[in-house]
């Protein structure tokens, strides 16, 4: 089966622009997530969609706000964009019935801010 | 507030050695734990999970996690360990009590040497 996708899977933006990143997630996973990588922040979780509802929430600015489709595509959006905010973005879709876990990244969208 | 601290930079071990990648955690309620590894130029990758049930948690790739209520840890460890197991790990938690976000440790490098 098709993985997750993201795009773009890169993008260079200028501080003061807003981005929006899109995912895609595996055919039948109805749960989303959205992480940050940064060498000085290390991996941080942005929020989780289940549904097309925001489950859980991260420690970020409301600068950064997501949503989810009814066909769970889900994208995340910066506004007003700051140096620090340049990062590696992942998306996860995860399927959990009962006991049984299962969770697939995309390769990421590499944001860079100038 | 929750944590997770992976006291480790940096573990070297020789191929068919087991191998042991450390985590500890602290939440106010009962844990959901997570591990996670990051191969070079190949992603992030889920593990395995542990919500509740047997101490001992079986995920990909032959790694196991075995959780410790009293210690507070959820170590990751490999009967016999592979020169391709060298990645990054990252072990994370999250509150069940509350809406919580995950939590990561700032990842455990693991060099094994043939």
């Amino acid at each position: 089966k098709a993985g997750v996708t993201q795009t773009p899977r890169y993008l260079i933006k200028t501080r003061g622009q807003q981005v929006t990143l899109s995912c895609s997630p595996i055919s039948g996973h109805r749960s989303v997530s959205w992480y940050q990588q940064t060498p000085g922040q290390g991996l941080q979780f942005l929020f989780e969609y289940f549904s097309e509802t925001q489950r859980n929430k991260g420690n970020f600015p409301g600068r950064f706000s997501g949503r989810q489709f009814s066909n769970s595509r889900s994208e995340m959006n910066v506004s007003t964009l700051e140096l620090g905010d340049s990062a590696l973005y992942l998306c996860a879709s995860s399927l959990e019935v009962g006991l049984v876990y299962e969770q697939y990244f995309g390769p990421g969208t590499r944001l860079t801010v100038t | 507030a929750q944590s997770v601290a992976q006291p480790e930079d940096q573990v070297n071990v020789a191929e068919g050695n087991p191998l042991t990648v450390k985590c500890t955690y602290s939440v106010s309620g009962n844990p959901y734990l997570f591990w996670y590894v990051q191969y070079p130029n190949r992603g992030l990758q889920f593990l395995l999970k542990y919500i509740t049930g047997d101490n001992l948690v079986k995920g990909s790739y032959g790694f196991e996690a075995e959780f410790n209520k009293s210690q507070t840890s959820f170590h990751l460890k490999k009967p016999s360990a592979l020169v391709s197991d060298s990645a990054l790990y990252f072990c994370a938690v999250r509150d069940l009590s509350g809406n919580t976000p995950l939590v990561f440790g700032k990842g455990t490098r693991l060099s094994v040497i043939a």
